[in-house]
């Protein structure tokens, strides 16, 4: 059974980070693909960045909204994808999922406020 | 703003048939994903590529391109289809992953 785990999350005043982790288990998570995304309270959902896996280079892309802010990185040894996000702002309180597309986490509500 | 571009909201009679469309010039090259997402649930993946449904997915979710739309047909739709469907694929770049902005789809 494909199962996405995630841990972090919580609440952060403006300006400063938190790490999103999201352990993965029942596929071959070296070779997956792996998505962030996020849904702000009430809204839809916005896809926040991916990695590749090792055998592409596992080369980042990030939305115009986090880039320079957040980096995806992962440890394909403990199955594990990392958010780290800088620099946090009010609008990116929202609830964080990782996904394989097919397969999602339980989400991580990140809360952005002084 | 979204490069994918769907109604905010469809209704549809119960056992009836509904076509919620999502629209987008990035969808003359890319297909368009489709996900259901219940309140406090996180999304469900119904539908990928030209036409195919996830294990578990009934068959009454269909999908269709024609030119810049995607469409997500629900043929005799159930009470518990109501829901938020959201399509996604690539943007115009290609290199970013885009969703839509999600229609609200009420089974009266």
């Amino acid at each position: 059974e494909v199962q996405l785990v995630q841990s972090g999350g919580g609440l952060i005043k403006p300006g400063g980070s938190l790490t999103v982790s999201c352990e993965a288990s029942g596929f071959t998570f070296p070779n997956a693909w792996m998505v962030w995304v996020r849904q702000a309270p009430g809204k839809g959902l916005e896809w926040v960045g991916r990695i590749k896996s090792a055998s592409y280079g596992g080369a980042t892309n990030y939305a115009s909204a986090v880039k320079d802010r957040f980096v995806i990185s992962r440890d394909d040894s403990s199955h594990t994808l990392f958010l780290q996000m800088t620099d946090l702002q009010i609008e990116d309180t929202a609830v964080y999922y990782c996904t394989t597309v097919t397969n999602w986490g339980q989400g991580s509500l990140v809360r952005v406020s002084s | 703003s979204s490069e994918l571009t769907q109604d905010p909201a469809v209704s549809v009679a119960l056992g009836q048939t509904v076509r919620i469309t999502c629209q987008g010039d990035s969808l003359r090259s890319y297909y368009a994903s489709w996900y259901q997402q219940k309140p406090g649930q996180a999304p469900l993946l119904v539908l990928y590529g030209k036409n195919n449904r996830p294990s578990g997915i009934p068959d009454r979710f269909s999908g269709s391109i024609s030119g810049n739309t995607a469409s997500l047909t629900i043929t005799g739709a159930q009470a518990e289809d109501e829901a938020d469907y959201y399509c996604h694929s690539r943007d115009s770049s290609g290199d970013h992953l885009v969703f839509g902005g999600g229609t609200r789809l009420s089974v009266l």
